[in-house]
């Protein structure tokens, strides 16, 4: 079946860009929107946005400004990029196929904002 | 930002029912579908229920999902230990900047 995992920095600067890729396999990558979400330590989830394979993307209207998400095909993967990070960052950033119905999720990646 | 909102802790004993609800507006639940994931300690959050009221396979029955206006409900009947966790609601919200919205949370415990 599909699985998804998340790789990346586990500590960021503050003011540095978040950079996360969310590698699938078992399964290909087209034909499907891919989402990020994150949660902070001791609180809900929060959407970060969604790619389709087309390069198409719906962000978060809180974080948009800072959010970029591409998807790479040939490599099965997809990535996101949150710049201009603070410690308000930090948190859980997990991946997951889907739009709306997300699942499978991948297990998540701690990322700390800190100098 | 949550836009949904849920009691932040429910409980039962054993075999009890336990409902939860997650209350939204009309640009969310009001005319979108509704979906619960359920996140056990220490895990990525898992789909527990799609469009309202159906369930992925493998959940088993016990689990479900209503929806009445801007306001949706996940009802766990015979409770059992293993159901302790976090549940999240979340719908898509049509307002001016369309985005996915998730609920604040609900932490089921098993007294």
């Amino acid at each position: 079946q599909v699985q998804l995992q998340e790789s990346g920095p586990g500590l960021v600067k503050p003011s540095e860009t978040l950079s996360l890729t969310c590698t699938v396999s078992g399964g290909s990558i087209s034909s499907y929107y891919w989402s990020w979400i994150r949660q902070p330590a001791g609180k809900g989830l929060e959407w970060i946005g969604r790619i389709y394979t087309s390069g198409s993307t719906n962000y978060n209207p809180s974080l948009k400004s800072r959010v970029t998400m591409s998807v790479d095909t040939s490599k099965n993967q997809f990535s996101l990029k949150l710049s201009s990070v603070t410690a308000a960052d930090t948190a859980v950033y997990y991946c997951a196929r889907g739009d709306v119905l997300l699942a499978p999720w991948g297990q998540g990646t701690l990322v700390t904002v800190s100098s | 930002q949550s836009v949904l909102t849920q009691p932040p802790s429910a409980s039962g004993t054993p075999g009890q029912r336990v409902t939860i609800s997650c209350s939204g507006s009309s640009s969310n639940i009001g005319s979108n579908y509704v979906y619960w994931y359920q996140q056990l300690p220490g895990t990525a959050p898992k789909l527990l229920i799609y469009r309202n009221n159906q369930r992925p396979s493998g959940v088993p029955d016990r689990f479900s999902g209503s929806k009445s206006g801007t306001s949706a409900s996940l009802a766990i009947s015979g409770l059992r230990s293993e159901d302790e966790a976090d549940y999240h609601c979340a719908a898509w919200d049509d307002s001016l900047s369309a985005f996915y919205v998730f609920g604040t949370g609900t932490k089921v415990s098993v007294l």
